[in-house]
């Protein structure tokens, strides 16, 4: 099945420390990608999206993304993590447009990333 | 301020009863969506809702239902059919959701707890 990926489960970093967080999708053809986080206790909040254009995509609180295509990538990085930035973080893709609906989000299953001060 | 507001915040339910959840945006978006959302699961598709009085079923939709006659409403509810319905549900909506992408805003979310 067709599926977003995400491989790390749980990451632990001290402050300052460098951030990677891998995301992976199977689907063909054009897709618009997204990075959502939830600190503890607040809403879902997009964090950076990629529709076309510039495959380095910047948000918001310094984090930015790569779209790879050819390796079916989106990977969300930081150069240095704050204690603040404790959240679980969870992309997401819109596949191709099938058609038959509305354009769908799919989600990976989140990576709960914790900071050490 | 705009927003999505749902309610209500936490839910405690019987086994065997109904129970509806609220959801309400004030942000004039055409599309809404129902997700639920379990530890180590994120989230999974149970309705959406493109346009007033039209919606779709999502991956998970066994044992809900919802209902779209207002613009800015878009109540789900979690029936005795459903198996395990123990989880966070949020809601969201998008400016425009059927032949274009876009992006997707989310409620703070209803716990809802099976007793």
């Amino acid at each position: 099945a067709q599926s977003v990926s995400q491989h790390n489960h749980h990451v632990i970093l001290s402050e300052a420390a460098s951030l990677e967080l891998g995301c992976n999708y199977s689907y063909g053809g054009t897709v618009n990608l997204f990075w959502y986080v939830q600190y503890p206790g607040q809403h879902l909040q997009l964090l950076l999206k990629y529709f076309s254009g510039d495959p380095l995509v910047k948000g918001i609180k310094g984090f930015e993304a790569e779209f790879i295509k050819s390796k079916f990538s989106f990977n969300l990085r930081k150069p240095s993590v704050q204690w603040s930035d404790t959240a679980e973080y969870f992309c997401a893709v819109n596949p191709p447009y099938s058609g038959a609906g509305s354009y769908q989000l799919t989600f990976g299953k989140g990576t709960k990333l914790s900071v050490i001060p | 301020d705009g927003g999505i507001t749902q309610s209500p915040k936490y839910l405690f339910r019987k086994e065997g009863q109904n129970v509806t959840l609220s959801c309400e945006q004030n942000l004039n978006h055409d599309a809404m969506y129902w997700y639920r959302q379990d530890p180590g699961q994120g989230l999974r598709l149970i309705y959406y809702s493109q346009i007033v009085n039209d919606f779709q079923k999502g991956d998970i939709a066994e044992g809900y239902s919802v209902s779209r006659e207002k613009k800015e409403s878009f109540p789900l509810t979690v029936t005795s059919a459903q198996k395990n319905p123990t989880a966070f549900y949020l809601c969201a909506s998008s400016r425009q959701g059927a032949k274009f992408p876009d992006t997707q805003y989310f409620g703070p979310g209803t716990r809802l707890t099976v007793l």
